[in-house]
C-alpha cells in the first residue's frame, strides 16, 4: 500500500531564515505530486504540483519554490521567510489516471 | 475570487441524526468533486467523490448529491456519529485527460462538524 511521508511535523522558525519541508511517497511510482498551504481559519491552497523529476509547476507568486530531485521525493524551500508564510502545509499524491489526491500528516510550521 | 464555497462555517449535530455539509461552486468547468475529512493537526482523508455524469454516490453512511444545474453539492451523513467529528472540505476539478489536469484541485474553506452523543 501506499504511504506519504512529511518532515518535520512542527517547526519554529525566524523571519528572513531559510525553509526545507521533505516529502516522501512510498509505494507507487511516478506519482503526481502536490503542497498545499492551510493558513488559519482557511481553505487548502495549491502552491505547487510536479508530474515527474524536475518538473515543477507554480500557482501562487510567492518567495516559496519547490523541487522533485527524485520520482517520489518533494521539497518545499524558501531562502527568506516572512511572517505571512506560517501556516500548516500538507504535501499530497496521486496518480496521474485519478482525481483523488491523498495527503501526508502535514506540518505546521510558525514564522516568529 | 472564491470559485468553491462552503458558506456554513460549523455544523452542529446530535449522535444518530443526519448530518448534511453544503458546498456551491461558480466555475461549470468543473467536472469532478470530492468531500475530505480533516482532524486538527492532521491531513485531510478522502471520503467520497462523485462525477458530473451522476446526481448521486453513496458509500456507506455517507452520500454526496450533485446538481449541476445549480452547482451545488452535499454532502449527507447518516446516522451521525461523534467520531464524525472533524473539518469537512469539498473539492473540485475541472475535465481533465490525464496528467496535469488531474492536479487542479480547488478547496472550499470548510465547515466543522460536531456530532454531539
Amino acid at each position: 500500500s501506499q504511504t506519504i511521508h512529511q518532515w518535520p511535523a512542527t517547526l519554529v522558525q525566524p523571519v528572513g531564515s531559510p525553509l526545507s519541508l521533505e516529502c516522501t511517497v512510498e509505494g507507487t511510482s511516478n506519482p503526481n505530486l502536490y503542497w498545499y498551504r492551510q493558513a488559519a481559519g482557511r481553505g487548502l491552497q495549491l502552491l505547487f504540483y510536479s508530474v515527474g523529476i524536475g518538473q515543477i509547476s507554480s500557482e501562487v507568486p510567492q518567495n516559496l519554490s519547490a523541487s522533485r530531485p527524485q520520482d517520489r521525493q518533494f521539497i518545499l524551500s524558501s531562502k527568506k521567510l516572512l511572517l505571512s508564510d506560517s501556516g500548516f502545509y500538507l504535501c499530497a499524491w496521486s496518480l496521474d489516471t485519478n482525481y483523488e489526491q491523498y495527503f501526508g500528516p502535514g506540518t505546521r510550521l510558525t514564522v516568529t | 475570487d472564491q470559485q468553491v464555497k462552503q458558506n456554513s462555517p460549523s455544523l452542529s449535530v446530535q449522535e444518530g441524526r443526519i448530518s448534511i455539509l453544503n458546498c456551491d461552486y461558480t466555475n461549470s468547468m468543473f467536472d469532478y468533486f470530492l468531500w475530505y475529512k480533516k482532524y486538527p493537526a492532521e491531513g485531510p482523508t478522502f471520503l467520497i467523490s462523485i462525477s458530473s455524469i451522476k446526481d448521486k454516490n453513496e458509500d456507506g453512511r455517507f452520500t454526496v448529491f450533485l446538481n449541476k444545474s445549480a452547482k451545488h453539492l452535499s454532502l449527507h451523513i447518516v446516522p451521525s456519529q461523534p467520531g464524525d467529528s472533524a473539518v469537512y472540505f469539498c473539492a473540485a476539478s475541472p475535465l481533465g485527460a490525464g496528467g496535469t489536469s488531474y492536479g487542479k484541485l480547488t478547496f472550499g474553506q470548510g465547515t466543522i462538524l460536531t456530532v454531539h452523543p
